[in-house]
């Protein structure tokens, strides 16, 4: 069965990075992209970016490039977002999805705190 | 890219059908095929319920239903349940190669 099982909490201070990770099985990992999507607080889903695990082509939404970066190791099936230059408003809950033009499995989420 | 439309909530009563709506541009929704909606209970990740406008994957109920007119989609929920009660969202493909989502709609099962 499909699964992708994230990493977990982090607590950072404003100005640091945190790096995401997002293991994959139950499939073959270079045939599908991985998307990253973020929720704040009482918020809606916001969506991040793509990759695509077999050539590792990247799409970002404007407001994170510069900021992020997403890689894959195929070589364990994992996906990995970093953001850098954490600011208080990047406080979330950040999921990873299988991406099939559409999101059909979801990682547990990782929230993500940035306080000082 | 700006945050597709949908209304901050709806609601109905058990066995009411229901339908929300998320509108965008022809640069998104009207512009694609690759629309989907997502269920989210409280503290846990979304559910795909519709994708491609109007495909459900398996196991989700036939009680759910997508559409497209122009640059609305539309999500239907007939035979409403207490379990239906979440926030739901859509998204779509975009002409720059991203995604977006829209702003989600709380669902009120009365």
């Amino acid at each position: 069965q499909v699964q992708l099982v994230q990493s977990g909490t982090e607590v950072k201070k404003p100005g640091a990075s945190v790096k995401v990770s997002c293991k994959a099985s139950g499939y073959t990992f270079t045939s599908y992209g991985i998307c990253w999507v973020r929720q704040a607080p009482g918020q809606g889903l916001e969506w991040m970016g793509w990759i695509s695990p077999y050539n590792g082509d990247t799409h970002y939404a404007q407001k994170f490039q510069g900021r992020v970066t997403m890689t894959t190791d195929t070589s364990t099936g994992t996906a990995y977002m970093e953001l850098r230059s954490l600011r208080s408003d990047d406080t979330a809950v950040y999921y990873c999805a299988r991406d099939t033009y559409a999101f059909d499995f979801w990682g547990q989420g990782t929230m993500v705190t940035v306080s000082s | 890219q700006s945050a597709l439309t949908q209304p901050a909530s709806v609601s109905g009563s058990p066995g009411q059908s229901i339908t929300i709506s998320c509108t965008g541009t022809s640069s998104d929704i009207g512009g694609y095929k690759y629309v989907s909606w997502y269920q989210q209970h409280p503290g846990k990740a979304p559910k795909l319920m519709i994708y491609e406008v109007s495909n459900r994957p398996s196991g989700v109920s036939n009680r759910f239903s997508g559409s497209k007119s122009g640059n609305t989609a539309s999500l239907t929920i007939s035979g409403l349940q207490a379990e239906d009660e979440a926030d739901y969202y859509c998204n779509s493909y975009t002409s720059s190669n991203t995604r977006v989502f829209g702003g989600g709609t709380k669902l009120t099962v009365l």
